[in-house]
C-alpha cells in the first residue's frame, strides 16, 4: 500500500460488525463537511457529505452524525465488510473559502 | 467513464530537473485543484483554479505552478524540483467548488533523488 498510511491510527473490527470512525474538526465556520475512502493506489473516492445545518445524514450502510457543538464528526458503516479496509478522511470546507481542508486519515481494518 | 486521468502514475527525477504532472478531466468540470500528501499530514491543497486562465494558491504553492489554458486540463509544474517534494500527488475536479465533492485522480507517486 501507500507509504501514506504508516502513521496512521488504526480501527480493527470484525466482518460484519459496524465500525465508527470519528473526526475533529478544527473550524467552526465550516458548513459542508464530506467523508472520503482511499483504497491503497488509489485516490480519494467520495462516500457521504453532510451540510452544517444537518445533523444526520444516511447513506446505503453509512451513516454520518456531525456534532456542531464539540466540532465532532462521525462516519458510521454497518455491517462492516472486507471491501471497506481503506483509509477514511474527513474534510471540512470553511465557509467562503474554495477549498476542503482534510483530516489526517483513520485506517480501518476488516479482519474475517 | 466520467474520469480524472493523471500522468504519469510514478515518477523518479533528479533535483533541478524541471517536470509537468498533467491532469485531464472529461465531465466539464470548472473547478480543479492539486493536492498533495504526505505521511501524517493528509491532504492539502497545492493551488486550484476556478475556470479557465483563473488559478490560486493554496496552503503549500511553494515551488510549484500551474496553468488553466482548457477547462479539461490542468498541469502542475516543478520547475526546479527539490527532494522535499517527494509525495504523492492528486489532482481533483468539481463542477463548482460550492457543489459536493471533488472527484479525484488516481495519483502521481514522485520521488526527486
Amino acid at each position: 500500500g501507500e507509504s501514506v498510511g504508516l502513521h496512521l491510527p488504526t480501527l480493527s473490527v470484525q466482518e460484519g460488525d459496524n465500525s465508527i470512525i470519528n473526526c475533529a474538526y478544527s473550524n467552526s465556520a465550516s458548513d459542508y463537511f464530506i467523508w472520503y475512502k482511499q483504497e491503497s493506489g488509489k485516490g480519494p473516492q467520495f462516500i457521504i457529505d453532510i451540510r452544517s445545518n444537518m445533523d444526520k445524514r444516511q447513506g446505503q450502510r453509512v451513516t454520518v452524525l456531525l456534532n456542531k457543538t464539540v466540532k465532532h464528526l462521525s462516519l458510521q458503516i454497518a455491517a462492516t465488510q472486507p471491501g471497506d479496509s481503506a483509509v477514511y478522511f474527513c474534510a471540512e470546507r470553511p465557509g467562503g473559502y474554495n477549498k476542503l481542508i482534510f483530516g489526517a486519515g483513520t485506517r480501518l481494518a476488516v479482519h474475517p | 467513464e466520467a474520469q480524472v486521468t493523471q500522468n504519469p502514475r510514478y515518477l523518479i527525477t533528479v533535483t533541478g530537473k524541471k517536470l509537468t504532472v498533467t491532469c485531464s478531466q472529461n465531465m466539464n468540470h470548472e473547478y480543479m485543484s492539486w493536492y498533495r500528501q504526505d505521511p501524517g499530514l493528509g491532504l492539502r491543497q497545492i493551488y486550484y483554479s476556478m475556470n479557465v486562465e483563473v488559478t490560486d494558491k493554496g496552503d503549500v504553492p511553494e515551488g510549484y505552478k500551474v496553468s488553466r489554458k482548457e477547462k479539461r486540463n490542468f498541469p502542475l509544474i516543478l520547475e526546479s524540483p527539490s527532494p522535499n517534494q517527494t509525495s504523492l500527488y492528486f489532482c481533483a475536479s468539481s463542477f463548482s467548488d460550492r457543489v459536493a465533492g471533488y472527484t479525484f485522480g488516481s495519483g502521481t507517486r514522485l520521488t526527486v533523488v
